[in-house]
C-alpha cells in the first residue's frame, strides 16, 4: 500500500483567510482524491485530481472555494479559500491503489481545519 | 447513483464478545465493497474489501465481511472483539467511475 503524508496535520485559522493543504504520496499514482469529514460526518468527496488535467468538482464544491493543484505523480494540493466556520472539518487526501479501476484507496493522515 | 446504508449509529460490545456491523448499498451493476476504521485522530485504514470470486473475505486485525447480493449487504464481522477495536467503522461502495461513496460511519464502544 501507498504511504501518504499530510501537511499540517492540523491547523486554527481565522475567518477570512485560506489554507493550503499539501499531499505527498511515496509513489507514482495517477489519481489522487480529496474529502471533507465534517463534525460527526462521514466522508464527501471534494474533487479528482489527475495529474496533467483540471481537476473535476462533485457536485457543490467549486474551483474558486477548493482550487487544487496536481504538478506530478507524487504530489497535490487543496486550498480552502476565504474560510468561515463552516468549512471546519478534517481533509483526508487519497490514492488510487492501481488495483485494476476496482476503487481501492489509500488514505492520508488528515488535515484537521479549525476556523475561527 | 450509488450509496450505502449503515443502519446502526453506535453499538457497545463487551471485550471479547463477537461484533457484527451492517452495510447495506445500493449500486446498478457489481459492485465493489470496503470497510475501513478510522480510530480517534487518525485518517482511514483499509480492513478489508471484495472485488468478485469468493464472497466470503478475510481482512486485517481478525476481521471478515460477507457479501450477500441477494440481500445487498457487506456485513463486517469479527469473533471477538479487543478493546483496541473501539473506533468508526465505514462503508464504502464503488464502481467503474473510480468514485467511493461512504456510509454514515458506525461507532464501536468496547467495555472491558
Amino acid at each position: 500500500s501507498a504511504v501518504i503524508s499530510q501537511k499540517p496535520s492540523r491547523d486554527i485559522c481565522q475567518r477570512g483567510t485560506s489554507l493550503t493543504i499539501q499531499c505527498q504520496v511515496d509513489s507514482q499514482v495517477t489519481m489522487m482524491f480529496w474529502y471533507r469529514q465534517q463534525p460527526g460526518q462521514s466522508l464527501t468527496l471534494i474533487a479528482t485530481a489527475n495529474q496533467g488535467s483540471e481537476a473535476t468538482y462533485e457536485s457543490g464544491f467549486v474551483i474558486d472555494k477548493f482550487p487544487i493543484s496536481r504538478p506530478n505523480l507524487t504530489f497535490s494540493t487543496l486550498t480552502v479559500s476565504n474560510m468561515s466556520p463552516e468549512d471546519s472539518s478534517i481533509y483526508l487526501c487519497s490514492v488510487e491503489s492501481g488495483a485494476g479501476g476496482k476503487n481501492e484507496q489509500f488514505f492520508g493522515p488528515g488535515t484537521r481545519l479549525t476556523v475561527l | 447513483a450509488q450509496s450505502v446504508t449503515q443502519p446502526d449509529i453506535h453499538i457497545t460490545v463487551s471485550e471479547g464478545a463477537s461484533l457484527e456491523l451492517r452495510c447495506n448499498y445500493s449500486y446498478g451493476a457489481t459492485p465493489y465493497l470496503f470497510w475501513y476504521v478510522q480510530s480517534p485522530g487518525q485518517g482511514l485504514q483499509l480492513l478489508l474489501k471484495y472485488f468478485s470470486g469468493d464472497t466470503l473475505v478475510q481482512g486485517i486485525k481478525g476481521f471478515e465481511a460477507e457479501f450477500k447480493r441477494s440481500q445487498s449487504s457487506f456485513n463486517l464481522r469479527k469473533p471477538s472483539v479487543h478493546w483496541s477495536d473501539a473506533a468508526e467503522y465505514f462503508c464504502a461502495v464503488g464502481g467503474s467511475d473510480y468514485k467511493l461513496s461512504f456510509g454514515a460511519g458506525t461507532t464501536v464502544t468496547v467495555r472491558a
